[in-house]
């Protein structure tokens, strides 16, 4: 079974901060990796995606993560965060075979202050 | 072209009373279809998934049940709401297993 787990529900920086958002996986299969954001009162947005080859992953609005097989990780950063980026931000597992389920993260609210 | 549908938006009911939502999917056959929901402060728990019409699977024991009666429909249903059901439930169609395509999502408010 697959399973993600998001260290630290609540994340509060600064702007132009970094941003650092933690995300470990579990899986018996070698693991396909989302972030998605979710803005207030809106769906599901995908920030970026990791499937094969190159493990720095860039996604959109600046973030980037990087797939380590060797930590189970796939953290999310952004160099220099922006008062936009405040949001609930979810990570995600997938793998092949059976039924493209994909697992997510309990998510983490992340909160830019000024 | 492929999109997903997914209503109400927002829905306010009683304990005790029905639920029906719906999600449908264009420009594809045969979807692999998903229920979520996010409950306040939680995130996101898979509910039920549909490899195909009248095929169901639940990951979760509940209050809730879900069917698909035409290829591209899925359902979400409960015979009476509890107050706990409350929460944002989403839809999603899996197209393979890297790619995720989601509605604009249900907010359900039990009263």
């Amino acid at each position: 079974a697959q399973s993600v787990t998001q260290l630290g529900s609540h994340v509060s920086v600064s702007e132009g901060a970094l941003v650092l958002l933690r995300c470990n996986y579990s899986s018996s299969v070698p693991p396909y990796l989302f972030w998605y954001v979710q803005y207030p009162n809106q769906g599901l947005q995908l920030l970026l995606k990791y499937t094969t080859g190159a493990t720095l992953v860039k996604g959109i609005n600046g973030f980037e993560a990087e797939f380590k097989k060797s930590e189970t990780s796939f953290h999310l950063t952004k160099p220099s965060a922006h008062m936009s980026d405040a949001a609930e931000y979810f990570c995600a597992v997938s793998g092949p075979g059976g039924y493209n389920k994909l697992i997510f993260g309990a998510g983490t609210r992340l909160a830019v202050h000024p | 072209s492929q999109t997903i549908h997914q209503w109400p938006a927002t829905l306010v009911q009683p304990v005790g009373s029905p639920l029906s939502l719906e999600c449908t999917v264009e420009g594809t056959s045969n979807p692999n279809l998903y229920w979520y929901r996010q409950a306040a402060g939680r995130g996101l728990q898979l509910l039920f998934y549909s490899v195909g019409i009248g095929q169901i699977s639940s990951e979760v024991p509940q209050n809730l049940s879900a069917s698909r009666p035409q290829d591209r429909q899925f359902i979400l249903s409960s015979k009476k709401l509890l107050l706990s059901d409350s929460g944002f439930y989403l839809c999603a169609w899996m197209p393979s297993a890297t790619e995720a395509f989601f509605g604009q999502g249900t907010r359900l408010t039990v009263v």
